[in-house]
């Protein structure tokens, strides 16, 4: 049962448009969000996390946005660089305390056409 | 600071067999999870130490075992090796300091191949 849900395995974009990559989430009790970036042969890497109180947070060119009715959340990269290509992946917990584990998505694949 | 480091980065086995992972944790870390990264199934929990003992646990046979030592790198073991045991295998390290955020960092994985 696949509680934390990517649709879309891979998405092109050109390079300084927006790029949005999607996530749903099945589990209500999901209290922090976050997404990571991972590049071939590399571990995955944080890229920006959310909590459960706010519906956006940003940072530089990124921005999560958390939608909690719809157990949804977006991240919004504008604008998109080449050096943005990577593997995304959403992940959730049940806080933000070190004792709780992380519910990854599938991934999508992000090419930043030049 | 080094970062997290696995050992080996890439290793061939046969059914049956059994396989020893290594991950050595930032400095000063507590908290090692592993993760199985495979295709279409995205990065699945295996399991988590702090202090030598496991605290969470993933769904995983019981094939898939893991210990921590008292300097904090953490080993998995697969034994009876499946064709389907073939992914990329995750460690990831976070300080869990109480009440802060606590990111976790991954290392570069071990690539296991079962033949």
């Amino acid at each position: 049962d696949q509680q934390v849900k990517q649709n879309s395995p891979s998405l092109s974009v050109q390079e300084g448009r927006i790029s949005i990559l999607n996530c749903d989430y099945t589990n209500s009790m999901f209290d922090y969000f976050l997404w990571y970036k991972k590049y071939p042969a590399e571990g995955p890497t944080f890229l920006i996390s959310i909590s459960s109180i706010k519906d956006k947070n940003e940072d530089g060119r990124f921005t999560v946005f958390l939608n909690k009715s719809a157990k949804h959340l977006s991240l919004h990269i504008v604008p998109s660089q080449p050096g943005d290509s990577a593997v995304y992946f959403c992940a959730a917990s049940g806080s933000n305390f070190g004792n709780e584990k992380l519910t990854f998505g599938t991934g999508t694949r992000l090419t930043i056409i030049p | 600071k080094a970062g997290v480091t696995q050992t080996p980065r890439y290793l061939i086995k046969t059914r049956g067999q059994q396989v020893t992972l290594s991950c050595s944790p930032i400095s000063g870390h507590r908290s090692v999870s592993w993760y199985q990264q495979t295709p279409g199934q995205g990065l699945q929990f295996l399991f988590e130490y702090f202090s030598e003992t496991q605290r969470n646990k993933g769904n995983f046979p019981g094939r898939f075992s893991g210990r921590q030592f008292s300097n904090s790198r953490s080993e998995m073991n697969v034994s009876t090796l499946e064709l389907g045991d073939s992914a990329l295998y995750l460690c990831a390290s976070s300080a869990d300091v109480p009440l802060v955020v606590n990111e976790q960092f991954f290392g570069p994985g071990t690539r296991l191949t079962v033949l």
